[in-house]
């Protein structure tokens, strides 16, 4: 069974240009997560959706970040513009929840999508 | 603001050590404490989990032990070997109306030397 999948795995761009990352859960999974981990600390929510719904999007920086969750399965995290600041690893994570049940012990992690801003 | 606070930030032992991974959580709502661990360009891996109504869950050479009333709980890995080599981050997670909220802390970056 595939993982969640995430691209581009490395991006390098120059501030004040956009960019966008792509993440691809697990199949059956409702519950998507974007998380952003700076250099030597722990990943940090930026979005979390159940199914096309963003349920807690608290976190996200919205003046210059957005995302979205197209039919309940793929989604995408997008930074326009992108700011020096920003260079961190994205990670995507999937989980299936049931309403009112517990499962945090299911949630997957991708890869992460790596973006340096120069 | 930080929910789950952890210790060390880094921690050497020679294999056969057994490195203890302290973290300590104020928010009494918390239900479940997962430990993670990602090795270097990939993604946080789970490792192991406790509820906080259990005092110690092993498996493997992986034991977390909870101290509920001290709101602190710990990561003991015997027999350490190189290829556990890794950061490691305690969690929380807050369910509330059938939704979940992971947070973690800061990491610790392990290194076992043979």
């Amino acid at each position: 069974e595939a993982g969640v999948v995430q691209s581009p795995r490395y991006k390098i761009i120059e501030k004040k240009q956009p960019v966008a990352f792509w993440c691809n859960p697990i199949s059956g999974h409702n519950t998507l997560y974007w998380y952003r981990q700076n250099l030597g600390q722990g990943p940090e929510l930026l979005i979390r959706y159940e199914n096309e719904e963003a349920v807690d999007d608290s976190q996200l920086p919205k003046d210059r970040f957005s995302a979205e969750r197209l039919k309940g399965v793929d989604s995408t995290l997008k930074i326009q513009p992108a700011e020096l600041g920003d260079s961190a690893v994205y990670l995507c994570a999937s989980s299936l929840v049931f309403s009112g049940q517990f499962s945090g012990n299911t949630i997957y992690f991708g890869e992460g999508s790596w973006l340096t801003v120069v | 603001q930080q929910q789950v606070k952890q210790s060390p930030q880094s921690l050497i032992v020679q294999k056969g050590g057994i490195p203890i991974i302290n973290c300590a959580y104020e928010n009494t709502a918390f239900d479940y404490f997962p430990w993670y661990q990602q090795f270097p360009g990939k993604g946080p891996a789970l490792l192991i989990a406790i509820r906080p109504d259990v005092s110690e869950k092993k498996e493997g050479r992986f034991t977390i032990s909870f101290n509920k009333s001290a709101k602190q709980f710990s990561l003991h890995i015997m027999d350490s070997q190189p290829g556990d080599s890794a950061t490691y981050f305690c969690a929380a997670i807050l369910t509330q109306g059938g939704s979940e909220k992971l947070v973690f802390g800061k990491g610790t970056k392990l290194t076992v030397n043979p």
